[in-house]
């Protein structure tokens, strides 16, 4: 059964930048796409962007095109995604998701000064 | 920009009753190699979402038979047979086939 276990609560000041990590415990990484889905406070389900570790090549949503980086390490089955210039209405949880079925617990990301 | 639409937009139901969510898109889901992107996620309360449906009528395994998801094109239902407490929580529809979209959520409380 595969987990995703993903970093820690962060709490960053606007205009810093964060890096949420994501890590698959078993099961195959490379050949699957890893998404990054966010879900702000009261708030529903957004996609943001994903990669295909094999391929390397990361696809965004528009809204997040040059302020988001998501990126893969196939040696530790890592997947990352950093967010630059951040502002208050970044305050979200971070979820990544293998395929469709297997979402990581989520990291909540508070952005405040 | 593919838009999903669900209704309702929150439903309270009685234990044993039958329980349906609608989900409209903006465009047909439905791909060339013969596919409809349209999936199903019920998110409970504190938890990740998981997937309870996919590609429109294929219950994820473990799921309960009393949950049934049908239609085609553009317009989409999920059914629950006879809604037991455990089903609370919020249910979104996702399209796959463009990016990922999803719906504004539904949720599903108990009586």
């Amino acid at each position: 059964q595969v987990q995703l276990v993903q970093s820690g609560a962060e709490v960053r000041k606007p205009g810093s930048s964060v890096k949420v990590s994501c890590k698959a415990s078993a099961g195959t990484f490379n050949s699957y796409p890893i998404s990054w889905v966010r879900q702000a406070p009261g708030q529903g389900l957004e996609w943001m962007g994903g990669i295909v570790p094999v391929f390397g090549r990361a696809d965004y949503a528009p809204k997040f095109q040059g302020r988001v980086t998501i990126t893969a390490d196939a040696s530790t089955s890592t997947a990352y995604m950093e967010m630059s210039n951040l502002t208050s209405d970044n305050t979200a949880v971070y979820y990544c998701v293998r395929g469709l079925d297997f979402w990581g617990q989520g990291t909540p990301v508070t952005v405040s000064s | 920009e593919i838009v999903m639409t669900q209704s309702p937009l929150s439903l309270s139901v009685t234990p044993g009753q039958p329980a349906s969510i609608s989900c409209k898109s903006s465009q047909s889901l439905l791909r060339s190699d013969g596919k409809t992107y349209l999936y199903w996620y019920l998110q409970r309360p504190g938890q990740s979402p998981q997937l309870i449906i996919s590609e429109v009528s294929s219950r994820f395994s473990g799921v309960p038979d009393r949950f049934s998801g049908s239609g085609s094109g553009t317009d989409f239902t999920l059914k629950i047979s006879r809604v037991e407490a455990e089903d609370v929580g919020i249910y979104y529809c996702m399209e796959g086939k463009y990016d990922w979209t999803f719906g504004q959520g539904t949720k599903v409380e108990i009586k």
